[in-house]
């Protein structure tokens, strides 16, 4: 049984940045493509960007500038970093699998991880 | 970026009542279509991948269908463990992105 889970801080000061990792328990990272998604409290989903088996990644536009996913096969880990947060940027942050090929559907989630950003 | 307009954006009905939502995509996706249920405090949770095919485990209630540009998600009697906020994402060009999400609530 695939599982994911979140971890990293709660709280990061405005201007800072945000950094998660997404450990993977029941399959290795190096078979399948992988994804962060947020979502603000009470709002809808936001995809941030993937990152697949070669290393190479994805990423939304709208974040691309502040955004750096990595993996590491050795943890079975795959990480995100956003720079310089602002209030806009406190979400809960999930991660999450990619299943199909290059693009597709997320299957399974991590439980989710509230990310504050206040100073 | 493609934009997926999801409606109602709530709505209130009974249990065994046919709830149905769409969402319309801005240009053809195919059928690069998906549907999940969130529940409070929970990940979302795959129902429905490729517009019509029924995630291993979910129960038949659930159904998928597209026409065009517009995707219909259906549950055909409702249950109590489905009250919860549904979202359509679309997988046809990058950025992924996904509606805005239904709530079903108990009228």
């Amino acid at each position: 049984q695939v599982q994911l889970q979140e971890s990293g801080p709660g709280l990061v000061k405005p201007s800072e940045t945000l950094s998660l990792t997404c450990t993977v328990s029941g399959v290795s990272i190096s078979r399948y493509y992988w994804g962060w998604i947020r979502q603000p409290p009470g709002k809808g989903l936001e995809w941030i960007g993937c990152i697949y088996t070669s290393g190479s990644t994805n990423y939304n536009p709208s974040l691309r500038s502040r955004v750096t996913i990595s993996m590491d096969m050795s943890k079975n880990q795959f990480s995100l970093r956003l720079t310089s947060v602002t209030a806009a940027d406190t979400a809960v942050y999930y991660c999450a699998r990619v299943p199909g090929s290059i693009k597709g559907w997320f299957d399974p989630w991590g439980q989710g991880t509230l990310v504050t950003v206040s100073s | 970026d493609i934009q997926m307009t999801q409606s109602p954006s709530s709505l209130s009905a009974s249990v065994g009542d046919r709830v149905s939502i769409t969402c319309q995509a801005s240009q053809d996706i195919s059928d690069y279509l998906n549907w999940y249920q969130q529940k409070p405090g929970k990940a979302p949770n795959l129902l429905i991948y490729d517009a019509s095919n029924l995630e291993t485990g979910v129960p038949s209630r659930f159904s998928g269908s597209r026409s065009g540009t517009d995707f219909t998600f259906t549950i055909s009697s409702l249950q109590p463990e489905d009250f919860a906020t549904y979202y359509c994402q679309q997988y046809r060009n990058f950025p992924l992105t996904f509606g805005g999400g239904t709530k079903v609530e108990i009228k």
